[in-house]
């Protein structure tokens, strides 16, 4: 149980462009999602913690309106990069607080791997 | 976030050797600590984790050894295999709805 699905795997587009990461909570409901972004051979870096029906809090350094991130449902976050550059290449990884569901409290997505040309 | 350091940044280990990787934390609040294992393209997965009351835990070739007084935590992988070869994280958070906080990683490889 307490499975992370995150869609899309890899995205390339052209610079400009709006990019939607999804994650979802398949089996269990999740109130809180976090959303990390990984460049390469680099550690996972805390962008925004995502609490369903309010405003995500975001860390310092990130760009709220670049990066908007919508939890209307209590098993669906979605993480949009605006006016996608490409410096905003990299892995973005979602993860959901499981509370009870599982043995340990955050189950982690596999990751987008974004493009921008 | 309250920072957790861990050593070394890459390690070499021959095949059926014992890879030792270790971190160090300084919020005394944490009460949970984890091991994350990623493969290249992938996700972290759980590999062990440990709480403070505990001071060694064993999952097959995998232990992690804790020091509540040192504030020190290490993962030990007894009989390293060319397939553990990947990126080891280990983490530490304060239960609740809190982000887990990482170290910095280690590559790892295993030769054969």
């Amino acid at each position: 149980g307490a499975v992370v699905s995150q869609h899309p795997s890899w995205v390339i587009c052209k610079s400009g462009t709006s990019v939607k990461i999804e994650c979802r909570s398949l089996d269990f409901q999740a109130t809180t999602m976090f959303w990390y972004r990984q460049f390469p051979k680099q550690s996972l870096m805390l962008m925004a913690t995502s609490n369903e029906g309010s405003k995500a809090t975001y860390e310092q350094g990130v760009e709220k309106d670049k990066f908007l991130i919508n939890h209307a449902s209590l098993t669906l976050s979605t993480l949009t990069v605006t006016s996608a550059h490409p410096e905003d290449s990299s892995f973005y990884i979602c993860s959901a607080e499981t509370r009870g569901h599982s043995n340990q409290p955050q189950h982690f997505g596999d990751g987008t791997r974004l493009s921008i040309l | 976030q309250q920072q957790v350091k861990q050593s070394p940044q890459s390690l070499i280990v021959q095949k059926g050797g014992i890879s030792i990787i270790n971190c160090a934390y300084e919020n005394t609040a944490f009460d949970y600590f984890p091991w994350y294992q990623q493969f290249p393209g992938k996700g972290p997965a759980l590999l062990i984790a440990i709480r403070p009351d505990v001071s060694e835990k064993k999952e097959g070739r995998f232990t992690i050894s804790f020091n509540k007084s040192a504030k020190q935590f290490s993962l030990h992988i007894m009989d390293s295999q060319p397939g553990d070869s990947a990126t080891y994280f280990c983490a530490a958070i304060v239960s609740g709805n809190t982000p887990l906080v990482f170290g910095k990683g280690t590559r790892l490889s295993v030769i054969a």
